[in-house]
């Protein structure tokens, strides 16, 4: 089984700073998925990225880019230029992908506060 | 193109009442994800199903949780009779059709349990 831990319950910082959330993992596995989901107010959850472990290179979505560290098993986000719109809960998971589909593993989030 | 729809988006009932969430995923896709969300357990997953086929319900709390996928495009979660350490936000998420490992989410339900 496979566990994910993010050490962070709450982190607040200033509109336009750079953030990083931070996000462990524990999984014997070698194929598998890492992915941050961000969830507003509303409840609804969205995939902000994805990493797939084989690849070395982290992943990058506009403001959102990854420190993926396979070795330390550790799996960071980075927000940078943040804006008020990205205050949310933030949700590390881990997807197993040796074995076609499977469910996800959530941390137990991140609530980000950007002030103005 | 239409999500995953959840219905109904809030529920209220009484310990005891059987209560159905609704899932409809998104076309095409062929896999099938039931999630509960609590504050005390964050996001666990209840049960997943692959083409219809339920594969792995090991989340399931209990014998009063059953979950069916009688078609491609219908899935419910029901609790009989349901408890107030049930109120929680559940999700239904699916995935396939192209990117296989992107779940996509519904809005949730919300139940309480009074």
């Amino acid at each position: 089984a496979q566990t994910v831990t993010q050490s962070q319950p709450e982190m607040s910082v200033q509109e336009a700073e750079t953030v990083t959330l931070s996000c462990t993992y524990d999984t014997s596995e070698s194929n598998y998925y890492l992915f941050w989901y961000k969830q507003p107010p509303s409840r609804q959850m969205i995939l902000v990225i994805r990493q797939e472990a084989y690849k070395q290179q982290n992943a990058t979505e506009n403001r959102f880019s990854v420190n993926f560290q396979k070795a330390a098993k550790s799996f960071s986000l980075k927000i940078s230029d943040s804006q008020l719109g990205d205050t949310a809960m933030y949700f590390c998971a881990f997807l197993y992908s040796g074995g076609g589909a499977d469910g996800l593993t959530f941390g137990k989030g991140t609530h980000l506060i950007i002030q103005p | 193109d239409a999500g995953v729809i959840q219905s109904p988006r809030h529920e209220v009932t009484e310990m005891g009442q059987e209560v159905t969430l609704r899932c409809k995923p998104i076309s095409g896709h062929n896999s099938l994800f039931w999630y509960r969300q609590t504050m005390m357990r964050g996001l666990e997953l209840l049960i997943y199903f692959n083409n219809n086929v339920p594969i792995d319900d090991s989340g399931m709390p209990e014998d009063r949780f059953s979950a069916k996928m009688p078609n491609a495009s219908f899935s419910t979660l029901k609790i009989q009779p349901s408890e107030p350490r049930d109120s929680a936000v559940y999700f239904c998420a699916s995935s396939g059709a192209g990117v296989v490992y992107e779940q996509y989410f519904g809005p949730g339900t919300r139940l309480t349990v009074t």
